[in-house]
């Protein structure tokens, strides 16, 4: 079935350990994004990625890191986690990176930073 | 003034009854118009998109967009229990410039939608 997977679906993490949530698409979709929704503040871009080999910074991007070696992965990394990085964490993706700019989202990631 | 705002809620209606979600948003530069649907535990799914000014309908969901008002809404016919859930209106533009640039979506904090038998 063609779509976004992500894993691990979730994850209880001590703080100061290094997680790296995984995202794969099948839809053979040019961009790429990572965002995290937490209550009372809704959903908030981490990263983006608009083709193979690019990325960048969304509106809070401190804290993680991402890479795009391939059309299909995105991962999200924490090189050291902290309490504040709990979170439900969302892979999407776009056909393109041009207009109209419709994203299709993952099951998420549940990450408890304790 | 948040970049996009939706009506509180929650809202409930009977089965059957017409729901109505409304956002409006503040970047008269916005290009796209989306509508996502969460049910708890789960992930925005994409329901309805509009580019234009007027009426979209797509089965029981009507999507309208004016955008002089900045106002996009998305009706609900025949509601059902199945439809309860949280909406999300997003608006999407080009953000930044040049290399750096990206198709951003300003999601609206949702309203909740409960459809009563």
């Amino acid at each position: 079935i063609a779509g976004i997977t992500q894993a691990p679906t979730s994850q209880i993490l001590a703080a100061g350990r290094r997680m790296t949530l995984r995202c794969t698409q099948d839809m053979r979709h040019n961009a790429m994004y990572w965002y995290r929704q937490d209550l009372g503040l809704g959903l908030r871009l981490i990263h983006y990625s608009n083709t193979a080999g690019t990325t960048g910074k969304g509106e809070v991007p401190d804290g993680y890191s991402v890479s795009r070696a391939n059309t299909d992965d995105f991962p999200l990394t924490l090189a050291s986690a902290v309490p504040s990085q709990t979170s439900v964490y969302f892979c999407a993706s776009s056909p393109t990176a041009a207009q109209p700019y419709e994203q299709y989202f993952g099951p998420g990631t549940r990450l408890t930073v304790t | 003034q948040k970049e996009v705002e939706q009506n509180s809620g929650p809202l409930s209606v009977p089965e059957g009854a017409i729901a109505s979600l409304n956002c409006t948003y503040s970047d008269r530069v916005s290009q796209s118009f989306f509508w996502y649907r969460q049910y708890s535990g789960k992930s925005p799914e994409l329901i309805m998109s509009i580019y234009s000014n007027g009426d979209k309908e797509d089965g029981r969901f009507t999507a309208q967009l004016n955008k002089a008002s900045q106002y996009v809404s998305l009706l609900i016919r025949d509601s059902q229990p199945s439809d309860s859930a949280t909406y999300l209106c997003a608006v999407s533009k080009r953000n930044g410039a040049g290399g750096t640039s990206y198709g951003k979506l300003t999601f609206g904090q949702g309203t909740i939608l409960t459809v009563h038998p």
